[in-house]
């Protein structure tokens, strides 16, 4: 049983499209984040979300959006793609804030 | 949250005890300790935490200095599968949701 999944875990696309990327989890967790780890292998946070509130990394540009439709989902949209967003992009869920966090297996996107 | 500060790489032989170290030298008295590893072309994975005193799981033992300000990771036994990056953070109590990934160390396991 995959506790926490993403689809698609291969997305490559042109500059200027825009893409989503689906996170979903079974573990019953309230509280789910948007990671991204560029080709220098560095993870940074981009989002946390718990029970509608949305915690946003400063540096996270504008073009990025989560949204959740239910707490078992948060997906994430991407408005015109550029060559830097190419990363791998995960997802994670914890049951509370400051618990540990699961981590999906990750959406490698590539933007040529 | 508070830097940590960890060896880029290590490397250890199988069935043998590795002893992963970080130095956190400005760690405050809420913050936790948190480790998490990410195997290749995989997402990290929890491992261990601990706030004051050593703890252990069925994954690790986590050593924790006195003053606080460095802790080692400890695998009992190593093997092949234990080949990842080990991430040592710190999350304060008071603090938002987010984890701050450093570099972590590169753990190499030599059959």
């Amino acid at each position: 049983d995959t506790a926490v999944s993403q689809t698609p875990k291969y997305l490559v696309t042109q500059m200027g499209n825009d893409k989503s990327i689906k996170c979903e989890q079974n573990l019953g967790h309230d509280t789910m984040y948007w990671y991204k780890q560029d080709s220098k292998k560095f993870l940074k946070i981009m989002f946390s979300y718990n029970n509608k509130e949305l915690i946003i990394n400063e540096t996270v540009p504008n073009r990025f959006s989560p949204k959740s439709p239910d707490k078992a989902h948060l997906n994430l949209h991407i408005n015109s793609l550029e060559l830097g967003d190419s990363a791998v992009y995960f997802c994670a869920s914890s049951r509370r804030p400051r618990s540990e966090q699961y981590f999906g297996p990750g959406t490698r996107l590539t933007v040529t | 949250d508070a830097k940590t500060t960890q060896p880029n790489s290590m490397e250890s032989n199988e069935e043998e005890p590795v002893h992963l170290p970080c130095n956190h030298s400005t760690i405050s008295g809420t913050d936790y300790i948190h480790w998490y590893r990410q195997l290749p072309s995989q997402g990290p994975e929890y491992v261990i935490h601990g706030l004051t005193s050593n703890v252990n799981n069925r994954m690790a033992s986590l050593a924790i200095a006195e003053d606080r300000k460095s802790s080692t990771l400890i695998l009992h036994r190593a093997t092949l599968r234990d080949a990842a990056v080990y991430y040592c953070i710190l999350r304060n109590l008071n603090a938002g949701n987010m984890l701050t990934f450093g570099g972590g160390t590169r753990l190499m396991v030599k059959p």
